[in-house]
Formats: C-alpha cells, sequence, structure tokens
C-alpha cells in the first residue's frame, strides 16, 4: 500500500498571506491528524477529522483550520501567516475502525515544510 | 495522556544492540506504550507499541517492565541508519487519539 502523501513538500510564504496543504491519507483510512513540529515547541497535535467531521482539536489560534473530503482526504488551511507559524507540518493517518481495545497505530506522512517570509 | 521521560541522548557503537529506556510511572490500565523515531527531517516512522506483554517486530523489541511504569526498547543490531530521535509516547486506544510527543531520544549511532 501507499503510504501518507503530502503536499506540497515545501512552500514559501509571506507574512500576512495563507496557505493551504493537503494529505492524502493510506487507502482504506478514515482518519486524519495534523502535527506542528517547531524546534521550540516540538511536535503538537492540531486536529483530527474523521468522516469529514473534526473530532478533537488542540490548543491553536483559529487561524488554524482544516477539512476532511468524502474520500478522506484532508487539507488544512492557515490564514494570516506569521513568522512563527513556519514549522514542519505532519500528517498521519489511521484505520479509524477501532472502537475499543485494540491499538491503532497512526502513520505519518513526510510532512510539509512551511517558511514564512 | 501519561507523561514520558525519557534521556536526552544517547551513543550506540554500529552493530550493537541499542537499548532505550523510557519512564512512563502515570500510565494508567488502559494506555499503550508506542515508539516512533523520526529520522532528521522526515515524518515520524512507527516503530512498535504494547499494552503489557513483550513485544517484538522486525525492527525492534519492546520490553514492559511488570509494573508498567517503564520500558525498554531494543534494536538488536543498530546500523548507521538507526541514527535518529526516538519517542516514547503512552495512549489511551480510545477517545482521544492524538500523539503528545516529548523531546525524545537522540540516539547517535557510531561507526
Amino acid at each position: 500500500k501507499a503510504g501518507v502523501t503530502q503536499t506540497p513538500r515545501y512552500l514559501i510564504k509571506t507574512r500576512g498571506q495563507q496557505v493551504t496543504l493537503s494529505c492524502s491519507p493510506i487507502s482504506g483510512h478514515r482518519s486524519v491528524s495534523w502535527y506542528q513540529q517547531t524546534p521550540g515547541q516540538g511536535l503538537q497535535f492540531l486536529f483530527e477529522y474523521f468522516s469529514e467531521t473534526q473530532r478533537n482539536k488542540g490548543n491553536f489560534p483559529g487561524r488554524f483550520s482544516g477539512r476532511q473530503f468524502s474520500n478522506s482526504r484532508s487539507e488544512m488551511n492557515v490564514s494570516t501567516l506569521e513568522l512563527g507559524d513556519s514549522a514542519l507540518y505532519l500528517c498521519a493517518s489511521r484505520s479509524g475502525l477501532v472502537l475499543a481495545g485494540v491499538g491503532e497505530t497512526q502513520y505519518f506522512g513526510p510532512g510539509t515544510r512551511l517558511l514564512v517570509l | 495522556d501519561a507523561k514520558t521521560t525519557q534521556p536526552t541522548s544517547m551513543d550506540c557503537a554500529e552493530g550493537r544492540a541499542a537499548n532505550l529506556p523510557c519512564n512512563h510511572s502515570t500510565i494508567s490500565g488502559n494506555e499503550y506504550v508506542y515508539w516512533y523515531r523520526q529520522i532528521h527531517s522526515q515524518g515520524p516512522q512507527y516503530i512498535i507499541h504494547g499494552l503489557k506483554n513483550n513485544e517484538t517486530n522486525e525492527m525492534a523489541s519492546l520490553i514492559i517492565t511488570e509494573d508498567r511504569k517503564s520500558s525498554t526498547l531494543i534494536l538488536p543490531h543498530a546500523t548507521l541508519r538507526d541514527t535518529a530521535v526516538y519517542y516514547c509516547i503512552v495512549r489511551e486506544n480510545q477517545g482521544a487519539q492524538k500523539l503528545v510527543f516529548g523531546q525524545g531520544t537522540r540516539l547517535t549511532i557510531n561507526p
């Protein structure tokens, strides 16, 4: 099976602009989570989508948003970019079939590296 | 989610076993121990996970103490490609599925 794919891999934007990142999960996976990684804060959870609904959200401002499509592909958007938004943005997918009891592993994509100037 | 404590860095000689410890003294009964690693600038790679029994796969072994308050990830024959940051995470299996990453252990394999 192909792994999680993310596009674009690299992106340069300027302050005040907005950006949209895309994630295609592993085939058959219905849950997509997004994480931000910076040298100062490490890896932090942004949000999770399952069946087109946001199921969980991290502690990020409203400028960070996302959505999921019926084919489970997901996008995240950051509006009014700030210098501090420069980071590696990671997407992870899992099957979403687990209701209880069995560990469900998240698999990560390669990330999108965003640089805000 | 329970918090984990890992050494900041470790070194290991190529070909030797690398043993990476993790303390999770506040782990609760329904929380699993997960290990991921991240090679520079790539996405985290899943290695292994377990609940209370020791686990082994093609990449590594996971030894969990009987009281579940600590665990050790073992890479049996470390190679230079195993140089990475290794994250130990404890997580519930239901409800919130977010992973809470600490700072991890920077493992350097030396030739």
